[in-house]
């Protein structure tokens, strides 16, 4: 029940394109959902959160999409270029300082 | 403003020693967690401590243990090494304690 799902594992993308990230999760006493990217040798850093009083969030080019009753929120990155290329992680939270993440999507974003 | 730092970067020690790792959060913040990151596991939680006082435990060994002192830094410790415990190592810091985690680059464990 702690568990959160992400997909896909990998995601090639071209420049200009909109990639799409989407995370499951079951235990309905989380309440906060942040992304997170990462670049190699880099610790993972906060793109995006929401919580699931709201079914939409945007900053800039990066877009949650939350749907409360599926359980299941997604990142959206509309004009993806090549520097958005790096591991993408989405979270939960219902205790303090315990993050659950998912297992990582790693975008490659073509020129 | 000065991010999380964690000293050091880079480390390798041998199967049976010991380690202590170090995390200096965001000034203010008061909320620190630790995290493993292994390529087959993923991101997994340590513990996290708010002034002090360790609020959220993972389900990792007794051998991980951590503390947090006045000055919110945090330090992490690995004893009785083993070779499954190489990993990256990432310290979050928070001023809330819920949310609005920053993480730094991270200690690079690895164990022979």
């Amino acid at each position: 029940q702690q568990q959160v799902k992400q997909s896909p594992q990998s995601l090639i993308v071209q420049k200009g394109g909109i990639s799409i990230i989407n995370c499951a999760y079951e235990n309905t006493a989380f309440d906060y959902f942040p992304w997170y990217q990462q670049f190699p040798g880099k610790g993972p850093a906060l793109l995006i959160a929401i919580r699931p009083d709201v079914s939409e969030k945007k900053e800039g080019r990066f877009t949650i999409s939350f749907n409360k009753s599926a359980k299941q929120f997604s990142l959206h990155i509309m004009d993806s270029q090549p520097g958005d290329s790096a591991t993408y992680f989405c979270a939960a939270n219902n205790q303090g300082g315990k993050l659950i993440f998912g297992q990582g999507t790693e975008l490659s974003v073509k020129p | 403003k000065a991010g999380v730092t964690q000293t050091p970067r880079y480390l390798i020690k041998t199967r049976g020693q010991q380690v202590t790792l170090s995390c200096s959060p965001i000034s203010g913040h008061r909320s620190v967690s630790w995290y493993q990151q292994t390529p087959g596991q993923g991101l997994q939680f340590l513990f996290e401590y708010f002034s002090e006082t360790q609020r959220n435990k993972g389900n990792f060994p007794g051998r991980f243990s951590g503390r947090q002192f006045s000055n919110s830094r945090s330090e992490m410790n690995v004893s009785t090494l083993e070779l499954g415990d190489s990993a990256l190592y990432l310290c979050a810091s928070s001023n809330t304690g819920y949310d609005g985690y920053t993480f730094g680059s991270g200690t690079r464990l690895t164990v022979v």
